[in-house]
């Protein structure tokens, strides 16, 4: 079955930096690989995927890029703000529906 | 739109008593996913329903644990006779029925349960 590593653990980064979290996935038949905003007390808050036909997305300050020869995806928050910290899951699937496997987060903090 | 909708937020049972925990999905989803997440760990999948059918268990327990989704009303997972390691949040999430988007999950805020 597929693995997800997520690294770091923890990152803590001054206001207006940028933050880059990254995964490693093992089945090579992935092909969506969402990312998720957990705050303390809150459910998972989609922030934005990638499906293997593309390479790179971008969504105002954030970015993910796939690279599926290696089989990593990394997640780039930039100009960084007191509300990102949080939790942040990379996922990783290989179905059409909603079986995914998470990776085990990274708590990020964001200093004023 | 509410999303999707958890109930209780909060539970507390003593070991050896049920917890019943509800979930109804957002509306025009009839796909539904029970995720648990263990204290400072990722989620874990459980149980992939869809209208009174049970598609994939392959992440839930073998013993205690068990998920419906009748044709009427919110989906529950139910957890027989607790026991301390099931202390953890449980979080349902659904999605669109078909097409691309059948893999995009909206959760809801979760079901935290303490056992006693």
């Amino acid at each position: 079955g597929e693995n997800v590593e997520q690294h770091p653990s923890t990152l803590s980064v001054q206001e207006g930096d940028s933050a880059v979290i990254k995964c490693t996935y093992s089945d090579s038949a992935s092909n969506y690989f969402p990312w998720y905003k957990q705050e303390l007390g809150k459910g998972p808050q989609l922030i934005i995927d990638i499906r293997s036909n593309v390479g790179e997305k971008k969504d105002q300050r954030i970015a993910v890029t796939l690279n599926k020869t290696a089989k990593h995806f990394s997640l780039h928050i930039t100009e960084t703000q007191p509300e990102d910290s949080a939790v942040y899951f990379c996922a990783a699937t290989d179905d059409s529906w909603g079986k995914l496997q998470f990776g085990a987060g990274t708590q990020v903090v964001v200093t004023p | 739109n509410a999303g999707v909708m958890q109930n209780p937020r909060h539970l507390v049972r003593r070991r050896g008593q049920e917890a019943r925990l509800r979930c109804s999905p957002m509306k025009g989803h009839s796909h539904v996913y029970w995720y648990r997440q263990l204290p400072e760990e990722g989620l874990k999948f459980m149980v992939y329903l869809q209208k009174e059918n049970i598609i994939d268990e392959s992440g839930m327990p073998k013993e205690r644990f068990s998920a419906e989704f009748p044709k009427e009303g919110p989906s529950i997972l139910r957890i027989q006779q607790v026991v301390r390691g099931d202390s953890a949040a449980y979080f349902c999430a659904s999605s669109p029925n078909s097409g691309a988007g059948a893999n995009v999950l909206t959760f809801g805020a979760g079901s935290r349960l303490t056992v006693l």
